[in-house]
This record gives structure tokens, C-alpha cells and sequence, in this order.
């Protein structure tokens, strides 16, 4: 079955402009998450989602950054005016956002958007 | 969420088995310890989770001390497509939840 895909896989953008990056989440799945990876570092923290609204977006650095996810699938994060240091492995993650009390589900992975900011 | 320690790096021959540890000694009973690794350039795939007891599937076992302050990942037969960055993650229960990434073990299977 399709995982989850994100475009675009590469983007290349000059200091000060806006972009906006895509993920279409595993179809079903309520929960969608947003991750940063710089390099050598694991990935950090972004936002979650559950359905449509943003459950937790406590790792937003700033208010340049931005997500949506009006219908509840398909998701975009917004950078704007982007800075040289923003650049980095963008990686959306899904789950199913079904489970109970018990251990946190399993989230799948993009291939993630490589965004450089020149 | 229980902060964890990894070595930085790790070597195993192929087709032996890869024993990767990590320290989670600050876990509460609710947590869980969780497993993900990512092969160079694809993002993070889970591999195992697990609460006290030994578990184990069709990709790795994972060993949690009684004290429940440590663990270690077992690929019991190495292949070069194990070569990847492990990352050990404590999560306390719930639906979902965001995962708080180390820098991992670098594992590299050699021939």
C-alpha cells in the first residue's frame, strides 16, 4: 500500500522567500506529524496533528513557521521569509491515532524534503 | 520523556548478530522504550517497543534490564542493509505522541 509521501523531495529557495512543503499522510491515519533534520542531528519536533487541528506545535521555532491541515489528510508547512539556517530535512509521519492507553503507536515516515536556502 | 544515552557509533560483521545498548536510567513506570532507525537518506522506520518484558519480531529482539534502566537492541543476523542510525526513544504511554530523537548509534555492517 502507498506510505506516506511528501513533495517536493528537493527544494532550493533563496534567503527571504516563502515555500511550502506537502504530505500526504497513510490513508486513515488522523495523526500527522512534522519533523526537522539537520544535518548529523537526529529529527527534531515540529507539530502534531490530530484530524485537523494542531494538538501540539510547541516545537515551532518561531512564528515564520506554519502548518495546515484543512481536510484532515493531506498537510503543508509553510516557511516564510526563510533564512540559510532553516535548511535542513523536512519529515512528515503518520499514525494511526486510534490507540488507547497503551503504548504510543507507530508512526511512518516520509522520505522527507531536503530545503536549502541559499 | 525519559532522556536517553547511546553510544555514538558501532561496527558488527556481517551476519553476526549487532548488539546496540542504550541507557534510559531517569525512565518512569509509564514509559516505554522504543526503537526506530533510519537508513541514510529515508526517513525513520520503527523497529520495536517494549515496557519490561523481552520482546521480540521479525526484525529484532529487545532485552530491557528488571531495573528497567537500560536496554539493548539485538539484530541477531547483520546484513549490510542494517547499516543505519539507531535511535533508542522513551515515550510515555498514549495515543500518539511526538518522538524526542537523540543523535543515536551510527552502525555500520561491514563484510
Amino acid at each position: 500500500g502507498a506510505g506516506v509521501s511528501q513533495t517536493p523531495s528537493n527544494k532550493v529557495t533563496e534567503k527571504g522567500k516563502y515555500v511550502e512543503l506537502r504530505c500526504d499522510p497513510i490513508s486513515g491515519h488522523t495523526a500527522l506529524y512534522w519533523y526537522r533534520q539537520s544535518l548529523g542531528q537526529g529529527p527534531e519536533f515540529l507539530i502534531y496533528f490530530q484530524g485537523t487541528g494542531a494538538a501540539d506545535d510547541s516545537g515551532l521555532p518561531n512564528d515564520r513557521f506554519f502548518a495546515v491541515r484543512p481536510e484532515g489528510s493531506v498537510s503543508t508547512l509553510k516557511i516564510q521569509r526563510t533564512e540559510r539556517g532553516d535548511s535542513a530535512v523536512y519529515l512528515c509521519a503518520s499514525s494511526s491515532g486510534r490507540g488507547g492507553r497503551g503504548p504510543t503507536e507507530e508512526q511512518f515516515f516520509g522520505p522527507g524534503t531536503r530545503l536549502t536556502v541559499l | 520523556d525519559a532522556k536517553t544515552t547511546q553510544p555514538p557509533s558501532m561496527d558488527c560483521a556481517e551476519g553476526r548478530a549487532a548488539n546496540l545498548p542504550c541507557n534510559h536510567s531517569t525512565i518512569s513506570g509509564n514509559e516505554y522504550v522504543y526503537w526506530y532507525r533510519q537508513i541514510h537518506s529515508q526517513g525513520p522506520q520503527y523497529i520495536i517497543h517494549g515496557l519490561k518484558n523481552n520482546e521480540t519480531n521479525e526484525m529484532a529482539s529487545l532485552i530491557i534490564t528488571e531495573d528497567r534502566k537500560s536496554s539493548t537492541l539485538i539484530l541477531p543476523h547483520a546484513t549490510l542493509r542494517d547499516t543505519a542510525v539507531y535511535y533508542c526513544i522513551v515515550i510515555r504511554t498514549g495515543t500518539a505522541s511526538k518522538l524526542t530523537f537523540g543523535t543515536g548509534t551510527r552502525l555500520q555492517v561491514t563484510l
